[in-house]
């Protein structure tokens, strides 16, 4: 059960598009559209801002979107915005159990 | 709207059983969903420790599986977390989250707010 594959960090300036990556394998990512990502702030909880690759939940602005090809999945923020700094995590189903990636923290420049 | 809230010491010493409490408010427990532990090291990413459904079927992370237990309390609205012999590796801030109704659904949509558990002699 090794952690899904993340880039460490990615930035971004106000109003830009970022990519952030999720490299499994075809046992989880790639085996199942069960991703899901989660937003975490300094100190505070993980919030979840995608699930099944590419739903959002209810209240989550529609910039946010994902996606998922072969083993990686990707959540993309489009129109950056200050707010959006924080610290994103991948999470894939891995039959019968879940595995989440390492987390990529996002510079809004 | 649920809340989730976890509770249990904040320290505990090498080679002894870490245990936390969910409990969980606005929600039946007893109603459905699964629930799950997550946890999370100073500085370091998020790794998940396991599911309950309601019924008390579990699903545990292999590399902690000889060493934890989660169970359900449907009568106090809890679920719990035991984690034995732990070693300093275990210091973390312990999150307790709601996962899906149904074996389709593979997301924490609701979390409690983590607590931090070192464990020092």
């Amino acid at each position: 059960q090794s952690a899904l594959t993340q880039p460490r960090s990615v930035s971004g300036s106000p109003g830009q598009s970022v990519t952030i990556s999720c490299t499994g394998t075809s046992s989880d990512v790639g085996g199942y559209n069960y991703v899901s990502w989660y937003q975490q702030h300094p100190g505070k909880a993980p919030k979840l801002m995608i699930y099944d690759v590419s739903k959002r939940p209810s209240g989550v602005p529609d910039r946010f979107s994902g996606s998922k090809s072969g083993n990686t999945a990707s959540l993309t923020i489009s129109g950056l915005q200050a707010e959006d700094e924080a610290d994103y995590y991948c999470c894939s189903y891995a039959g019968s159990y879940m595995v989440f990636g390492g987390g990529a923290k996002l510079t809004v420049l | 709207q649920v809340q989730l809230q976890e509770s249990g010491p904040g320290l505990v010493k090498p080679s002894e059983t870490l245990s936390l409490i969910c409990t969980v408010s606005g929600y039946s427990i007893s109603s459905g969903y699964y629930w799950g532990w997550i946890r999370q090291p100073p500085g370091k990413g998020l790794e998940w420790i396991g599911n309950i459904y309601h019924s008390g079927i579990t699903y545990y992370n292999a590399s902690l599986k000889s060493r934890v237990t989660i169970s359900v309390d449907t009568s106090k609205n809890q679920f719990s977390l035991k984690l034995s012999s732990v070693t300093a590796a275990d210091t973390a801030v312990y999150y307790c989250a709601r996962r899906g109704s149904s074996w389709t659904e593979y997301y924490f949509d609701s979390w409690g707010q983590g607590t931090l558990v070192t464990v020092s002699s």
